[in-house]
């Protein structure tokens, strides 16, 4: 059964204390995977999207990284505004199974 | 183009009461999905639409759900006779989707349902 874990599930760290998210992952065939950020109360918002192991995308102090069975989320010097949750997701394959399985997220608090 | 739009944000019912959520997605997106989404949780796929067709149904959508989509634009999911397990958010998302190569989804801020 398809299956995504991330960790770990909370996460405190200090201002510019750098750090990393996981996520593993157990599909049948990757169509991609996802990292949102998400804000309580709010919706999901989209980050990276990586294809292929050995891919890496960066924007501002994040940076993911892909392997063929786990993703790193890894922050680089957080400050307070980083913190909220962080998903991830994968889209499998299949012509009609185009859909998207979130892991359960890790609530980061960064504190000033 | 703001986003994707749900309204309403919020929504307080009491039990047995039917509910509808509407979701506009990005324009030039064709394909659109509702997940649900419980606290301390991930959000959970209910179901999507490829234009006006519902491709799939999770088996989180029992008989009491029913989404829409006509002419393939905005979308609606009713609850009818809702139950006090059915308090969540309700998240709708959209994407492009053209030959084998299909966009990231983007989020809604979501409805909140509350059932009493």
């Amino acid at each position: 059964e398809d299956q995504v874990t991330q960790s770990p599930e909370a996460l405190r760290l200090q201002e510019g204390e750098s750090s990393s998210l996981n996520c593993s992952y157990t599909v049948s065939g990757l169509r991609g995977l996802f990292w949102y950020r998400q804000d309580p109360g709010k919706g999901p918002e989209f980050l990276f999207t990586l294809y292929s192991a050995g891919e890496e995308k960066e924007k501002e102090r994040l940076k993911a990284t892909l392997t063929k069975k786990e993703s790193f989320l890894h922050i680089t010097a957080p400050k307070p505004e980083d913190s909220a949750t962080y998903l991830c997701a994968v889209r499998t394959e299949g012509t009609n199974f185009n859909k998207f399985y979130f892991g359960s997220g890790t609530k980061l608090n960064v504190k000033p | 183009d703001t986003g994707v739009s749900q309204n309403p944000r919020h929504k307080i019912t009491k039990r047995g009461q039917n509910v509808t959520f509407r979701c506009d997605p990005i324009s030039e997106h064709n394909r659109l999905y509702w997940y649900r989404q419980t606290l301390g949780q991930g959000p959970e796929f209910l179901t999507y639409f490829q234009n006006e067709a519902q491709l799939e149904k999770s088996r989180l959508l029992s008989d009491r759900f029913s989404a829409e989509r006509p002419k393939g634009s905005f979308s609606t999911l009713e609850i009818q006779r809702t139950e006090q397990g059915d308090s969540a958010m309700y998240l709708c998302a959209s994407s492009f989707a053209v030959g084998g190569r299909n966009t990231e989804a983007f989020f809604g801020q979501g409805t909140r349902l509350t059932v009493v």
